[in-house]
């Protein structure tokens, strides 16, 4: 049990247009989700935590309005970057923690690739 | 602020023996709680092992061993007759409180390689 997925896997876009990632707990309820972030060789760097219902929290220096998150089911949280650019091209790991556990589950993550 | 140091870069060691990583971390509350996870090349995190900070006994899961020092903020994980499998990245983690709301802060990792 307490498996995540993440949608899509991979993906490649132009600069300028708008990604969205999907991240599901696929046998349980999540009433948090986290974002984080990784480039290459790099540690995990946490971006914002979902909160079900609510505004996400994001941490000091992510632009909010540039990485859209919503949390509208227990099971599903989404991360959109919009207007990417090279530089977003990175991978992005959500995670889903579920009641009475101190365990977050980590979804496979998504490759974003900007040109 | 919180923090957590992994000072190995990177590991090299031999197929069956014992290997250690190290890690330490600075906090100020009293209550919480320290992870390591594996990642291999494929980038997914798996889940390790866990230690509660008022735990007594050191975490053990399998092959895997959490050695918790807690006066000097060290919690080294031992992985018991290495595999090839075991090649991969390494991350320390800690959550504070004990709450399973709280961020996750994660240490630079160590890339650890098991040679045949």
């Amino acid at each position: 049990g307490a498996v995540v997925s993440q949608h899509p896997s991979r993906v490649i876009c132009k600069s300028g247009t708008s990604v969205k990632i999907e991240c599901r707990s696929l046998d349980f309820q999540a009433t948090t989700m986290f974002w984080y972030r990784q480039f290459p060789k790099q540690s995990l760097m946490l971006m914002a935590t979902s909160n079900e219902g609510s505004k996400a929290t994001y941490e000091q220096g992510v632009e909010k309005d540039k990485f859209l998150i919503n949390h509208a089911s227990l099971t599903l949280s989404t991360l959109t970057v919009t207007s990417a650019h090279p530089e977003d091209s990175s991978f992005y790991i959500c995670s889903a923690a579920r009641d009475s556990s101190y365990e977050q589950y980590f979804g496979p993550g998504t490759r974003l690739t900007v040109t | 602020a919180q923090k957590i140091t992994q000072t190995q870069p990177g590991m090299f060691v031999q197929e069956k023996e014992a290997v250690t990583l190290d890690c330490t971390y600075d906090t100020s509350d009293q209550s919480y709680g320290l992870f390591w996870y594996k990642q291999p090349s494929s980038g997914e995190m798996i889940f390790l092992i866990y230690q509660g900070s008022y735990d007594e006994q050191n975490a053990t899961e399998g092959r895997y061993s959490l050695n918790f020092q807690k006066a000097r903020k060290s919690a080294n994980l031992v992985i018991s007759a290495s595999q090839l499998g075991d090649s991969a990245m390494y991350f320390c983690a800690m959550s504070a409180p004990l709450n399973r709301d709280d961020k996750i802060i994660f240490g630079k990792g160590t890339r650890l390689h098991i040679l045949p």
